[in-house]
């Protein structure tokens, strides 16, 4: 079955760049049946969808974020990573990674998910 | 941005007991609404994707019914490893957004 991992610092400085990997296995990042997502939820608040990315690199962002993100995939490693550009105290979060399943008539859906990393925002 | 509303935020139940959860969106989404399972420490769990759905590996008494802008989880009987925090989510348009959460207490 396929399984995600979230890799990345635990901490960033604010200012600087948020940049977490997602790591696939039992499945490929190549499946063109699939996108890949990334979602967070600061402390004590709910699930936010940052964006997700294809298999051919195409992308569909949160228009919050989407100034400062860049989601990309890397068929050859079997991942996908993110980065947040200008970060603050405000990304202090945990962030999931997730694979999107489709369907017509159907919509989108997040399954399964990564365990999630905390990422805090620090000087 | 659709806004997601769950219904309770939060509920007190005894195991056995039948469960109710809404979700309410701030405009029609056809039936492109799912459910998730959130434990702490844990990936969160699909449950019900497309409003009725239930995903393979997802125990039976998990239930979802709904349509346009009104959707309900149900759990037949509630179990002791099911008392934790239950999440909507819809994806008839991006930005795809996430209800505020139900925690199911003892």
């Amino acid at each position: 079955q396929v399984q995600l991992q979230e890799s990345g610092p635990g901490l960033v400085k604010p200012s600087e760049t948020l940049s977490l990997t997602c790591s696939v296995s039992g499945g490929s990042v190549s499946s063109g049946s699939y996108y890949w997502s990334w979602i967070r939820q600061p402390p004590g608040k709910g699930l936010e969808w940052i964006g997700y990315v294809s298999y051919i690199g195409s992308t569909e962002y949160n228009p919050s974020l989407k100034s400062r993100l860049t989601i990309s995939v890397d068929t050859s490693k079997n991942h996908f990573s993110l980065r947040l550009n200008s970060v603050t105290a405000a990304d202090t979060a945990v962030y999931y990674c997730a694979r999107v399943g489709r369907g017509y008539n159907y919509g989108f859906w997040f399954d399964p998910w990564g365990q999630g990393t905390l990422v805090s925002v620090s000087s | 941005d659709i806004q997601m509303t769950q219904s309770p935020s939060s509920l007190s139940a005894s195991v056995g007991d039948r469960v109710t959860i809404t979700c309410r969106a701030s405009q029609s989404i056809s039936n492109f609404l799912n459910w998730y399972q959130a434990k702490p420490g844990r990936a969160p769990k699909l449950l019900v994707y497309a409003a009725s759905i239930v995903q393979s590996d997802v125990p039976s008494r998990f239930s979802g019914s709904g349509y346009g802008t009104e959707f309900t989880l149900t759990i037949s009987s509630l179990q002791p490893e099911d008392f934790t925090t239950y999440y909507c989510q819809q994806s008839d348009s991006s930005p795809w957004t996430f209800g505020q959460g139900t925690k199911v207490e003892v």
